[in-house]
């Protein structure tokens, strides 16, 4: 275990459908991050909170929407995906933002 | 643009070489580095880290940094079946979006028994 927790591990969802997907870090850390791992490419970052600052990738739709009540909880809102969105959805965190990011065991997320 | 190039492989090694993983990042600002090890189907996991140039060893683990070059590298001694997976190449800038960490996409490695 990393300390990075996230739910679900799987999901299954419809073009149509809500979604969220909820992770929780246990080790004090203040900055949160979301990846995208599809097969063959790089780790794409999505979104990063840190030290309250939020950044993110300009590239990823707004069919993705970040959340991050506090240092411990991140959650990232599906709605209206496509196929293509289909990857494995990795959630991490690190101290500060500069150093060393543990990941959680991520969601594999499959849309149909 | 920052990036950061590794080998895909596959990389195959019989079980007790040396397998040797590379990498090269273009943002000549970086200044931490990362390797994590990634199995089949699961997350990313953290092996070594390295700030400074030189050779950082931890176990049959050694992580090389070149800043000069911008080349970072990872000797697995004494390979072992165990080890096959996907490593993952990581660096972070220092200011601004470059804090954060890009990923390199990764070099299968495979040790035969």
């Amino acid at each position: 275990e990393t300390g990075v927790t996230q739910t679900p591990r799987h999901l299954v969802m419809g073009m149509t459908n809500k979604k969220s997907l909820k992770c929780e870090q246990h080790l004090g850390h203040n900055a949160m991050y979301w990846y995208k791992q599809s097969a063959k490419k790089p780790l794409e970052l999505m979104f990063v909170y840190s030290l309250e600052e939020r950044v993110e990738n300009n590239s990823v739709p707004s069919r993705f929407s970040p959340e991050c009540p506090n240092s411990s909880h991140l959650f990232l809102h599906l709605h209206t995906l496509q196929p293509e969105d289909s990857a494995l959805y990795l959630c991490a965190s690190s101290q500060d933002g500069a150093t060393k990011a543990f990941f959680g065991q991520g969601t594999r997320l499959t849309v149909v | 643009q920052k990036e950061v190039e590794q080998n895909s492989g596959p990389l195959s090694v019989p079980e007790g070489a040396i397998a040797s993983l590379n990498c090269t990042y273009s943002d000549r600002g970086s200044q931490s580095f990362f390797w994590y090890r990634q199995y089949s189907g699961k997350s990313p996991e953290l092996i070594m880290s390295i700030y400074s140039n030189g050779d950082k060893e931890d176990g049959r683990f050694t992580a090389q940094l070149n800043k000069a070059s911008q080349y970072v590298s990872l000797l697995i001694r004494d390979s072992q079946p165990s080890d096959s997976a996907t490593y993952l190449c990581a660096v972070r800038g220092t200011s601004g979006s470059a804090r954060q960490l890009t990923f390199g996409s990764g070099t299968q490695l495979t040790v035969l028994p």
